[in-house]
Protein backbone atom coordinates (compact mmCIF):
# COMPACT_ATOMS: atom_id res chain seq x y z
CA UNK A 1 0.00 0.00 0.00
CA UNK A 2 0.81 3.83 -0.58
CA UNK A 3 1.89 5.47 2.53
CA UNK A 4 3.19 9.43 2.46
CA UNK A 5 4.89 10.89 5.44
CA UNK A 6 5.61 14.05 6.27
CA UNK A 7 8.10 14.47 9.26
CA UNK A 8 7.45 17.77 10.39
CA UNK A 9 4.54 17.84 12.35
CA UNK A 10 5.30 21.85 12.54
CA UNK A 11 7.71 24.63 10.91
CA UNK A 12 8.08 28.44 11.19
CA UNK A 13 9.03 31.22 8.69
CA UNK A 14 10.23 34.57 8.86
CA UNK A 15 8.05 36.77 6.57
CA UNK A 16 9.45 37.46 3.20
CA UNK A 17 11.69 34.08 3.87
CA UNK A 18 11.89 30.95 2.32
CA UNK A 19 10.82 27.71 3.86
CA UNK A 20 10.45 24.27 2.33
CA UNK A 21 8.16 21.58 3.43
CA UNK A 22 9.45 17.81 3.44
CA UNK A 23 6.81 14.93 1.65
CA UNK A 24 8.30 11.03 0.94
CA UNK A 25 6.00 8.22 -0.18
CA UNK A 26 6.21 4.89 -0.78
CA UNK A 27 4.63 3.35 -3.49
CA UNK A 28 5.44 0.22 -6.18
CA UNK A 29 3.88 2.39 -9.02
CA UNK A 30 6.05 3.84 -11.98
CA UNK A 31 2.96 6.48 -12.78
CA UNK A 32 1.21 8.60 -10.46
CA UNK A 33 0.21 11.93 -8.92
CA UNK A 34 1.44 14.43 -6.00
CA UNK A 35 0.04 17.03 -4.74
CA UNK A 36 0.60 19.63 -2.19
CA UNK A 37 -3.22 20.91 0.00
CA UNK A 38 -3.21 24.30 2.06
CA UNK A 39 -5.65 24.30 4.45
CA UNK A 40 -5.62 27.69 6.14
CA UNK A 41 -7.61 28.04 9.92
CA UNK A 42 -11.31 27.56 9.53
CA UNK A 43 -11.11 27.10 6.05
CA UNK A 44 -11.33 24.47 3.02
CA UNK A 45 -8.25 22.96 1.52
CA UNK A 46 -6.89 23.74 -1.62
CA UNK A 47 -4.94 22.48 -3.88
CA UNK A 48 -1.56 24.44 -3.78
CA UNK A 49 0.80 22.50 -6.66
CA UNK A 50 0.07 18.92 -8.56
CA UNK A 51 3.16 17.07 -9.85
CA UNK A 52 3.15 13.98 -12.64
CA UNK A 53 5.47 11.28 -12.08
CA UNK A 54 6.00 11.17 -15.39
CA UNK A 55 7.52 14.88 -15.48
CA UNK A 56 11.01 15.28 -14.87
CA UNK A 57 10.39 19.00 -15.00
CA UNK A 58 9.33 20.42 -11.26
CA UNK A 59 6.06 22.14 -11.05
CA UNK A 60 5.83 25.80 -9.91
CA UNK A 61 3.26 28.01 -8.98
CA UNK A 62 4.21 31.54 -8.75
CA UNK A 63 5.88 31.17 -5.25
CA UNK A 64 5.23 27.76 -4.90
CA UNK A 65 7.60 25.11 -6.15
CA UNK A 66 8.44 21.73 -5.48
CA UNK A 67 11.80 19.80 -6.01
CA UNK A 68 10.56 15.92 -7.02
CA UNK A 69 13.09 13.35 -6.92
CA UNK A 70 11.12 10.05 -8.15
CA UNK A 71 14.36 7.81 -7.44
CA UNK A 72 14.53 8.71 -3.80
CA UNK A 73 10.58 9.02 -3.46
CA UNK A 74 10.84 12.36 -2.21
CA UNK A 75 8.49 15.51 -2.68
CA UNK A 76 9.37 18.87 -0.88
CA UNK A 77 7.74 22.01 -0.90
CA UNK A 78 9.25 25.21 -1.36
CA UNK A 79 7.70 28.24 -0.47
CA UNK A 80 9.73 31.62 -1.27
CA UNK A 81 9.29 34.84 -0.19
CA UNK A 82 6.64 33.83 2.49
CA UNK A 83 3.36 35.62 3.15
CA UNK A 84 1.47 36.07 6.20
CA UNK A 85 -1.44 34.35 4.12
CA UNK A 86 0.53 31.20 3.54
CA UNK A 87 0.23 30.23 7.54
CA UNK A 88 -2.06 26.99 7.15
CA UNK A 89 -1.92 23.25 7.31
CA UNK A 90 -0.36 21.62 4.57
CA UNK A 91 -0.98 18.10 3.14
CA UNK A 92 1.30 16.46 0.83
CA UNK A 93 -1.01 13.71 -1.28
CA UNK A 94 -0.27 10.92 -3.58
CA UNK A 95 -2.75 9.44 -6.30
CA UNK A 96 -1.87 6.55 -7.82
CA UNK A 97 -3.82 3.66 -9.99
CA UNK A 98 -6.94 3.59 -8.09
CA UNK A 99 -7.20 7.09 -7.35
CA UNK A 100 -7.77 7.35 -4.47
CA UNK A 101 -5.80 9.65 -2.44
CA UNK A 102 -3.30 8.91 0.53
CA UNK A 103 -2.58 11.71 2.79
CA UNK A 104 0.54 12.22 4.45
CA UNK A 105 -0.02 13.54 8.54
CA UNK A 106 0.51 17.60 7.61
CA UNK A 107 2.60 20.28 8.45
CA UNK A 108 1.45 23.16 10.44
CA UNK A 109 3.46 26.05 9.06
CA UNK A 110 3.46 29.85 10.96
CA UNK A 111 4.76 32.59 9.49
CA UNK A 112 6.08 35.53 12.07
CA UNK A 113 5.99 38.90 10.79
CA UNK B 1 -18.76 28.65 -9.67
CA UNK B 2 -19.59 27.15 -6.64
CA UNK B 3 -17.44 25.17 -4.60
CA UNK B 4 -17.96 21.79 -2.93
CA UNK B 5 -20.16 22.41 0.29
CA UNK B 6 -20.64 20.48 3.23
CA UNK B 7 -23.05 20.73 5.70
CA UNK B 8 -23.29 20.86 8.80
CA UNK B 9 -20.06 22.69 9.63
CA UNK B 10 -19.94 21.42 13.27
CA UNK B 11 -21.98 18.34 14.62
CA UNK B 12 -22.04 17.81 18.35
CA UNK B 13 -23.46 14.28 19.39
CA UNK B 14 -23.36 11.67 22.29
CA UNK B 15 -22.35 7.92 21.72
CA UNK B 16 -24.92 5.97 20.30
CA UNK B 17 -26.84 8.45 18.43
CA UNK B 18 -26.95 8.74 14.52
CA UNK B 19 -26.04 11.41 12.55
CA UNK B 20 -25.68 12.58 8.76
CA UNK B 21 -23.09 14.67 6.88
CA UNK B 22 -24.20 16.10 3.56
CA UNK B 23 -21.98 16.85 0.70
CA UNK B 24 -22.71 19.16 -2.28
CA UNK B 25 -20.03 18.40 -4.96
CA UNK B 26 -18.88 20.95 -7.74
CA UNK B 27 -21.52 21.23 -9.99
CA UNK B 28 -20.93 18.80 -13.34
CA UNK B 29 -18.54 16.58 -11.30
CA UNK B 30 -19.62 12.80 -11.83
CA UNK B 31 -16.95 11.73 -8.98
CA UNK B 32 -17.13 12.08 -5.13
CA UNK B 33 -14.76 11.15 -2.55
CA UNK B 34 -14.97 11.14 1.14
CA UNK B 35 -12.10 11.25 3.84
CA UNK B 36 -11.92 11.75 7.20
CA UNK B 37 -9.42 13.19 9.27
CA UNK B 38 -8.78 11.88 13.24
CA UNK B 39 -7.31 13.90 15.61
CA UNK B 40 -3.61 14.79 14.70
CA UNK B 41 -3.54 12.31 12.26
CA UNK B 42 -3.60 11.66 8.50
CA UNK B 43 -6.53 12.34 5.93
CA UNK B 44 -7.80 8.77 5.00
CA UNK B 45 -9.45 7.70 1.95
CA UNK B 46 -13.48 6.37 2.92
CA UNK B 47 -14.84 5.47 -0.50
CA UNK B 48 -15.40 6.68 -3.87
CA UNK B 49 -18.24 7.20 -6.08
CA UNK B 50 -19.08 7.93 -9.86
CA UNK B 51 -22.15 8.99 -10.13
CA UNK B 52 -24.41 7.15 -8.11
CA UNK B 53 -22.40 3.90 -7.87
CA UNK B 54 -19.74 3.38 -5.47
CA UNK B 55 -16.29 2.49 -7.28
CA UNK B 56 -14.42 1.83 -4.29
CA UNK B 57 -15.53 1.84 -0.59
CA UNK B 58 -12.46 -0.04 0.85
CA UNK B 59 -11.50 2.93 3.10
CA UNK B 60 -15.09 2.89 5.03
CA UNK B 61 -14.20 1.81 8.68
CA UNK B 62 -17.30 -0.59 9.73
CA UNK B 63 -20.57 -1.31 8.68
CA UNK B 64 -21.97 1.85 11.16
CA UNK B 65 -21.04 3.91 8.20
CA UNK B 66 -23.05 4.12 5.15
CA UNK B 67 -22.99 6.23 2.17
CA UNK B 68 -25.49 7.23 -0.48
CA UNK B 69 -25.36 9.41 -3.37
CA UNK B 70 -28.56 8.91 -4.60
CA UNK B 71 -29.67 10.60 -8.36
CA UNK B 72 -25.74 11.20 -8.30
CA UNK B 73 -25.98 14.30 -7.15
CA UNK B 74 -24.99 15.28 -3.56
CA UNK B 75 -23.90 12.60 -1.11
CA UNK B 76 -24.48 11.10 2.64
CA UNK B 77 -22.87 9.51 5.43
CA UNK B 78 -24.52 8.41 7.79
CA UNK B 79 -22.74 7.24 11.18
CA UNK B 80 -25.21 4.89 13.21
CA UNK B 81 -24.23 4.25 15.81
CA UNK B 82 -21.75 6.99 16.61
CA UNK B 83 -18.81 5.56 18.39
CA UNK B 84 -16.16 7.93 20.40
CA UNK B 85 -14.02 6.92 17.89
CA UNK B 86 -15.97 8.68 15.15
CA UNK B 87 -14.68 11.87 16.36
CA UNK B 88 -12.83 13.74 13.26
CA UNK B 89 -13.05 16.37 10.55
CA UNK B 90 -14.94 14.66 7.59
CA UNK B 91 -14.13 16.17 4.26
CA UNK B 92 -15.74 15.61 0.59
CA UNK B 93 -14.08 16.03 -2.34
CA UNK B 94 -15.70 16.03 -6.06
CA UNK B 95 -13.91 15.86 -9.70
CA UNK B 96 -14.92 16.10 -13.35
CA UNK B 97 -13.39 12.93 -13.80
CA UNK B 98 -11.14 9.92 -11.44
CA UNK B 99 -8.14 11.21 -13.46
CA UNK B 100 -8.76 14.99 -12.49
CA UNK B 101 -7.77 17.46 -9.47
CA UNK B 102 -10.18 16.67 -6.93
CA UNK B 103 -11.39 19.79 -4.78
CA UNK B 104 -12.78 19.76 -1.37
CA UNK B 105 -15.11 21.02 0.63
CA UNK B 106 -14.55 22.50 4.44
CA UNK B 107 -15.14 19.53 5.80
CA UNK B 108 -17.79 18.84 8.92
CA UNK B 109 -15.89 18.57 12.33
CA UNK B 110 -17.86 15.58 14.17
CA UNK B 111 -17.28 15.44 18.08
CA UNK B 112 -18.71 12.40 19.35
CA UNK B 113 -18.90 12.84 23.47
Amino acid sequence: AQTVTQSQPEMSVQEAETVTLSCTYDTSESDYYLFWYKQPPSRQMILVIRQEAYKQQNATENRFSVNFQKAAKSFSLKISDSQLGDAAMYFCAYRGFNNDMRFGAGTRLTVKP
Amino acid sequence: EAGVTQFPSHSVIEKGQTVTLRCDPISGHDNLYWYRRVMGKEIKFLLHFVKESKQDESGMPNNRFLAERTGGTYSTLKVQPAELEDSGVYFCASSQDSRTTQYFGPGTRLLVL
